[in-house]
């Protein structure tokens, strides 16, 4: 079955430094993936998506670049703001067959930063 | 704009006892999805639906029943609570089933004793 795993958290970042969170996956066909942010209390919003090989998501200067080859989605920011600490989920979705619009989520990362 | 509108926001149980869990979306979304979340494990799918009268398996369905009886109400029941469901529950939906946002619920913590 399909499944994403995300790299081990929590991640603790001095505010301006350069984020990385890595996110690979397993799932058969041609999938669109996610990465989605969840603040204290709340729940998840999205951040991103790519829908096709090749293709970069970007929203509020985080981007992530659908990378077939390497089966990943890795998530980056240049500089990061203490407003950016929350969780960060990768998800995909199925394109086809019986699971079709199932989402599957990472385990997610926990990300602190520091002014 | 309501959204996706999770009812209860919290709810302690004894082992043992049922509830449901009621999920409303007004944005006339085909797709809807139960998730639990607990610490290091993500957002695990429970079950999900994929149109009114539909309902298909996730990956922790056990122990968990819902139905879809109308396109904007996905219900999560559980029959006889145990202590390991203890979790915060989570509904999103969607307008399709491919590369659509998923719109999400503030969440239910539910605790059982």
């Amino acid at each position: 079955g399909n499944s994403v795993t995300q790299m081990e958290g929590p991640v603790t970042l001095s505010e301006e430094a350069f984020l990385t969170i890595n996110c690979t996956y397993t799932a058969t066909g041609y999938p669109s993936l996610f990465w989605y942010v969840q603040y204290p209390g709340e729940g998840l919003q999205l951040l991103l998506k790519a829908t096709k090989a090749d293709d970069k998501g970007s929203n509020k200067g985080f981007e992530a670049t659908y990378r077939k080859e390497t089966t990943s989605f890795h998530l980056e920011k240049g500089s990061v703001q203490v407003s950016d600490s929350a969780v960060y989920f990768c998800a995909l979705r199925n394109a086809g067959g019986t699971s079709y619009g199932k989402l599957t989520f990472g385990q997610g990362t926990i990300l602190t930063v520091h002014p | 704009n309501a959204g996706v509108t999770q009812t209860p926001k919290f709810r302690v149980l004894k082992t043992g006892q049922s509830m449901t869990l009621l999920c409303a979306q007004d944005m006339n979304h085909e797709y809807m999805y139960w998730y639990r979340q607990d610490p290091g494990m993500g957002l695990r799918l429970i079950h999900y639906s994929v149109g009114e009268g539909t309902t298909a398996k996730g990956e922790v369905p056990d122990g968990y029943n819902v139905s879809r009886l109308k396109k904007q109400n996905f219900l999560l029941g559980l029959e006889s609570a145990a202590p390991s469901q203890t979790s915060v529950y989570f509904c999103a939906s969607s307008p399709t089933g491919d590369n659509t946002e998923a719109f999400f619920g503030q969440g239910t913590r539910l605790t059982v004793v």
